[in-house]
């Protein structure tokens, strides 16, 4: 089964709208929880989360961690066509895998001009 | 960037030949991993590294291996290749167990 859902798996905006994606999990030993950008190619690394309530931001870009809901969301404002991409979660667990990271599917972001 | 490399880009190979995958990082990073990605899966860990020589299983090992005898190369080998190996293959490294991983280019094999 899943262990990190991501949704929607697809969305479709205007260039200006602003988005939230959304991750959950359910993993044992949760240490981090990791957001990347994916562009037709390699993943690109874009935050990574180990505590609840602690915003990171980026340019556009902002996420945060709820430990006790399970959950992550990202929220771009102001989107661009170049923001369009597969925006994956990743969870790290302290299990025996080392670094291992759970992957969700992913979400794809059209931003139409 | 990262500088992690991999190569073959791209390849195309028959069923029941072996195919070697490399990944090459000039970080010096101690953890290396192999990830295919497949429509509807998502990325999903193959085999891993913690070091020279020290290796491990990830969630869909069966049918491929893995070596490395450098700190900078991570070999990934499939002894028989299969049509339910095609793929993309990624290499990730990373410093700690704690940092994030960064991922190579990407390796497209076609098994036919």
């Amino acid at each position: 089964e899943d262990k990190v859902v991501q949704s929607p798996l697809s969305l479709v905006v205007h260039e200006g709208d602003t988005v939230t994606l959304n991750c959950s999990y359910e993993v044992t030993n949760f240490r981090s929880l990791l957001w990347y950008k994916q562009e037709k190619k390699a993943p690109t690394f874009l935050f990574m989360l180990t505590s609840s309530g602690i915003e990171k931001k980026s340019g556009r870009l902002s996420s945060i961690l709820d430990k006790k809901e399970l959950f992550s969301i990202l929220n771009i404002t102001a989107t661009q066509t170049g923001d369009s991409a597969v925006y994956l979660c990743a969870v790290v667990t302290t299990g025996s895998t080392l670094g291992r990271l759970y992957f969700g599917r992913g979400t794809q972001l059209t931003v139409w001009p | 960037d990262a500088g992690i490399t991999q190569s073959p880009r791209h390849k195309v190979t028959e069923t029941g030949t072996p195919v070697t995958l490399r990944c090459h990082q000039t970080e010096n990073h101690r953890y290396m991993y192999w990830y295919r990605q497949d429509p509807g899966h998502g990325l999903r860990l193959i085999h891993y590294s913690y070091g020279v020589k020290d290796t491990d299983k990830g969630e869909v090992s069966d049918g491929y291996s893995v070596s490395r005898s450098k700190t900078e190369d991570f070999l990934l080998t499939l002894e028989s290749a299969t049509s339910s190996q095609t793929s993309v293959y990624f290499c990730a490294i990373s410093e700690s167990t704690t940092y994030e991983q960064y991922f190579g280019p990407g390796t497209r094999l076609t098994v036919t």
